[in-house]
Protein backbone atom coordinates (compact mmCIF):
# COMPACT_ATOMS: atom_id res chain seq x y z
CA UNK A 1 0.00 0.00 0.00
CA UNK A 2 1.34 3.19 -0.82
CA UNK A 3 2.07 5.83 1.48
CA UNK A 4 3.02 9.68 1.01
CA UNK A 5 5.19 11.98 2.89
CA UNK A 6 5.28 15.45 2.91
CA UNK A 7 7.83 18.12 3.91
CA UNK A 8 7.29 20.52 6.69
CA UNK A 9 5.87 23.27 7.00
CA UNK A 10 6.74 27.00 4.75
CA UNK A 11 6.65 30.90 5.77
CA UNK A 12 7.47 32.60 2.70
CA UNK A 13 7.24 36.19 1.63
CA UNK A 14 5.54 37.62 -1.17
CA UNK A 15 6.84 37.32 -4.59
CA UNK A 16 9.46 34.10 -3.81
CA UNK A 17 8.85 30.78 -4.59
CA UNK A 18 8.16 27.73 -2.52
CA UNK A 19 8.71 24.01 -3.31
CA UNK A 20 7.18 20.93 -1.47
CA UNK A 21 8.28 17.60 -1.51
CA UNK A 22 5.96 14.19 -1.48
CA UNK A 23 7.81 11.02 -0.56
CA UNK A 24 6.16 7.85 -1.98
CA UNK A 25 6.89 4.71 -0.36
CA UNK A 26 5.49 0.97 -1.15
CA UNK A 27 4.19 0.42 -4.50
CA UNK A 28 5.33 1.33 -8.32
CA UNK A 29 6.51 4.81 -8.39
CA UNK A 30 6.53 5.53 -11.67
CA UNK A 31 3.41 3.73 -12.84
CA UNK A 32 0.75 5.38 -10.85
CA UNK A 33 0.09 9.38 -11.03
CA UNK A 34 0.48 12.01 -8.20
CA UNK A 35 -1.99 14.72 -8.21
CA UNK A 36 -1.35 18.12 -5.60
CA UNK A 37 -4.38 19.81 -4.38
CA UNK A 38 -4.71 22.47 -2.32
CA UNK A 39 -7.15 24.20 0.71
CA UNK A 40 -6.99 27.82 1.76
CA UNK A 41 -8.31 28.47 5.61
CA UNK A 42 -11.74 27.51 6.19
CA UNK A 43 -12.19 26.99 2.07
CA UNK A 44 -13.24 23.71 -0.41
CA UNK A 45 -10.31 21.18 -2.42
CA UNK A 46 -8.84 22.53 -5.52
CA UNK A 47 -6.95 20.48 -8.00
CA UNK A 48 -3.73 22.18 -8.72
CA UNK A 49 -2.43 19.51 -11.48
CA UNK A 50 -0.80 16.04 -11.60
CA UNK A 51 1.79 14.16 -13.15
CA UNK A 52 2.67 10.47 -14.39
CA UNK A 53 5.98 9.55 -13.19
CA UNK A 54 6.36 7.33 -16.05
CA UNK A 55 5.40 9.47 -18.94
CA UNK A 56 6.81 12.44 -17.01
CA UNK A 57 4.82 15.37 -18.26
CA UNK A 58 2.58 17.00 -15.97
CA UNK A 59 -1.12 18.82 -16.51
CA UNK A 60 -2.00 21.86 -14.76
CA UNK A 61 -4.86 23.74 -14.23
CA UNK A 62 -5.83 26.48 -15.64
CA UNK A 63 -5.58 28.89 -13.01
CA UNK A 64 -2.22 27.91 -11.98
CA UNK A 65 -0.83 27.60 -15.35
CA UNK A 66 2.85 29.18 -15.46
CA UNK A 67 3.18 29.25 -11.98
CA UNK A 68 2.92 26.02 -10.71
CA UNK A 69 5.60 23.23 -11.75
CA UNK A 70 5.27 19.37 -11.27
CA UNK A 71 7.94 17.26 -11.51
CA UNK A 72 9.21 13.64 -9.78
CA UNK A 73 12.45 12.56 -8.96
CA UNK A 74 11.90 8.46 -10.03
CA UNK A 75 15.62 7.91 -7.86
CA UNK A 76 14.09 9.10 -4.83
CA UNK A 77 10.11 8.04 -5.32
CA UNK A 78 9.33 12.03 -4.77
CA UNK A 79 7.33 14.16 -6.12
CA UNK A 80 7.72 18.28 -5.76
CA UNK A 81 5.26 21.08 -6.52
CA UNK A 82 6.94 24.15 -6.91
CA UNK A 83 4.90 27.64 -7.16
CA UNK A 84 5.94 30.73 -7.69
CA UNK A 85 5.20 34.23 -7.33
CA UNK A 86 3.73 33.76 -4.20
CA UNK A 87 0.72 36.04 -2.87
CA UNK A 88 -1.30 36.47 -0.09
CA UNK A 89 -3.90 34.51 -1.11
CA UNK A 90 -1.32 31.15 -1.94
CA UNK A 91 -1.91 30.77 1.90
CA UNK A 92 -3.40 27.06 1.81
CA UNK A 93 -2.60 23.48 3.07
CA UNK A 94 -1.26 21.66 0.20
CA UNK A 95 -1.90 18.01 -0.75
CA UNK A 96 0.08 15.37 -2.51
CA UNK A 97 -2.55 12.31 -3.57
CA UNK A 98 -1.79 9.13 -5.75
CA UNK A 99 -4.05 7.44 -7.98
CA UNK A 100 -4.23 4.59 -10.41
CA UNK A 101 -5.62 5.30 -14.69
CA UNK A 102 -8.67 6.68 -14.04
CA UNK A 103 -8.75 6.01 -10.30
CA UNK A 104 -9.62 8.18 -7.71
CA UNK A 105 -7.22 9.87 -5.51
CA UNK A 106 -6.24 7.55 -2.75
CA UNK A 107 -3.97 7.55 -0.16
CA UNK A 108 -3.34 11.40 0.82
CA UNK A 109 -0.61 13.24 1.86
CA UNK A 110 -0.52 14.66 5.35
CA UNK A 111 -0.53 18.27 4.32
CA UNK A 112 2.13 20.87 4.28
CA UNK A 113 0.59 24.74 5.11
CA UNK A 114 2.11 26.83 3.66
CA UNK A 115 2.01 30.94 4.75
CA UNK A 116 2.57 33.65 2.83
CA UNK A 117 3.36 36.48 4.37
CA UNK A 118 5.21 39.76 4.75
CA UNK B 1 -14.11 22.09 -16.92
CA UNK B 2 -16.64 20.22 -15.60
CA UNK B 3 -18.36 22.21 -12.60
CA UNK B 4 -19.92 19.98 -9.43
CA UNK B 5 -22.35 21.70 -6.89
CA UNK B 6 -23.27 20.46 -3.96
CA UNK B 7 -26.64 20.59 -1.58
CA UNK B 8 -27.18 21.11 0.69
CA UNK B 9 -24.18 23.50 2.41
CA UNK B 10 -25.16 22.62 5.86
CA UNK B 11 -26.85 19.04 6.75
CA UNK B 12 -28.10 20.08 10.58
CA UNK B 13 -28.93 16.04 11.99
CA UNK B 14 -28.86 14.05 14.86
CA UNK B 15 -27.23 11.07 15.60
CA UNK B 16 -29.06 8.16 13.98
CA UNK B 17 -30.86 9.83 11.41
CA UNK B 18 -30.17 9.57 7.33
CA UNK B 19 -28.05 12.08 5.39
CA UNK B 20 -28.27 12.25 1.63
CA UNK B 21 -26.45 14.80 -0.18
CA UNK B 22 -26.21 16.14 -3.54
CA UNK B 23 -23.36 16.64 -5.87
CA UNK B 24 -24.50 17.26 -9.34
CA UNK B 25 -22.50 17.78 -12.27
CA UNK B 26 -22.54 20.64 -15.02
CA UNK B 27 -21.99 17.67 -17.47
CA UNK B 28 -21.89 14.23 -17.62
CA UNK B 29 -19.16 12.39 -15.56
CA UNK B 30 -17.25 10.20 -17.92
CA UNK B 31 -18.44 6.10 -16.78
CA UNK B 32 -19.60 7.58 -13.14
CA UNK B 33 -16.08 8.17 -12.49
CA UNK B 34 -17.35 10.24 -9.39
CA UNK B 35 -15.91 10.03 -5.89
CA UNK B 36 -17.03 10.94 -2.55
CA UNK B 37 -14.43 12.37 0.16
CA UNK B 38 -14.54 12.84 4.36
CA UNK B 39 -12.70 15.47 5.43
CA UNK B 40 -12.33 15.57 9.42
CA UNK B 41 -10.67 19.12 11.21
CA UNK B 42 -7.21 18.89 11.01
CA UNK B 43 -6.85 15.81 9.17
CA UNK B 44 -6.37 15.05 5.31
CA UNK B 45 -9.45 14.07 3.08
CA UNK B 46 -10.31 10.42 2.95
CA UNK B 47 -11.68 8.23 0.16
CA UNK B 48 -15.26 7.05 1.01
CA UNK B 49 -16.78 6.34 -2.65
CA UNK B 50 -15.31 5.55 -5.62
CA UNK B 51 -17.15 5.20 -9.13
CA UNK B 52 -19.81 6.29 -7.75
CA UNK B 53 -21.09 3.44 -6.14
CA UNK B 54 -18.37 1.11 -4.90
CA UNK B 55 -17.21 1.32 -1.33
CA UNK B 56 -13.35 2.05 -0.54
CA UNK B 57 -11.72 -0.20 1.53
CA UNK B 58 -12.74 0.10 5.07
CA UNK B 59 -15.38 1.97 4.50
CA UNK B 60 -18.55 0.94 6.78
CA UNK B 61 -21.65 -0.05 5.17
CA UNK B 62 -23.42 2.90 6.29
CA UNK B 63 -21.99 4.80 3.93
CA UNK B 64 -23.79 4.49 0.27
CA UNK B 65 -23.25 5.78 -3.02
CA UNK B 66 -25.65 6.09 -6.26
CA UNK B 67 -26.13 8.15 -9.50
CA UNK B 68 -24.93 8.24 -12.47
CA UNK B 69 -24.81 11.08 -15.90
CA UNK B 70 -25.01 14.45 -13.60
CA UNK B 71 -26.37 13.59 -10.77
CA UNK B 72 -24.93 11.98 -7.42
CA UNK B 73 -26.21 10.99 -4.10
CA UNK B 74 -24.21 10.25 -0.86
CA UNK B 75 -26.48 8.70 1.93
CA UNK B 76 -25.30 7.45 4.99
CA UNK B 77 -28.18 5.23 6.54
CA UNK B 78 -27.70 6.30 10.41
CA UNK B 79 -25.80 8.88 11.56
CA UNK B 80 -22.78 7.81 13.95
CA UNK B 81 -20.71 10.27 16.19
CA UNK B 82 -17.98 10.14 14.25
CA UNK B 83 -19.32 11.06 10.83
CA UNK B 84 -19.97 14.09 11.38
CA UNK B 85 -17.63 16.08 8.95
CA UNK B 86 -17.22 17.90 5.86
CA UNK B 87 -18.06 15.49 2.44
CA UNK B 88 -16.81 16.55 -1.15
CA UNK B 89 -17.63 14.70 -4.23
CA UNK B 90 -15.23 14.70 -7.10
CA UNK B 91 -14.77 13.79 -10.66
CA UNK B 92 -11.81 12.33 -12.32
CA UNK B 93 -12.92 11.57 -15.79
CA UNK B 94 -11.87 14.32 -17.32
CA UNK B 95 -9.02 16.67 -16.73
CA UNK B 96 -9.05 19.24 -14.62
CA UNK B 97 -10.44 16.98 -11.49
CA UNK B 98 -12.77 19.17 -9.72
CA UNK B 99 -14.54 18.98 -6.78
CA UNK B 100 -17.64 19.99 -4.88
CA UNK B 101 -17.93 23.23 -2.70
CA UNK B 102 -18.50 20.41 0.31
CA UNK B 103 -21.50 19.78 2.44
CA UNK B 104 -20.60 20.05 6.26
CA UNK B 105 -22.92 17.54 8.08
CA UNK B 106 -23.21 18.76 11.66
CA UNK B 107 -24.95 17.72 15.46
CA UNK B 108 -28.44 19.22 15.68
Amino acid sequence: QVQLVQSGAEVKKPGSSVKVSCKASGGTFSSYAISWVRQAPGQGLEWMGGIIPIYGTANYAQKFQGRVTIITDESTSTAYMELSSLRSEDTAMYYCASSGHYKPLDPWGQGTLVTVSS
Amino acid sequence: ENVLTQSPGTLSLSPGERATLSCRASQSVSSSYLAWYQQKPGQAPRLLIYGASSRATGIPDRFSGSGSGTDFTLTISSLEPEDFAVYYCQQYGTSPLTFGGGTRVEIK
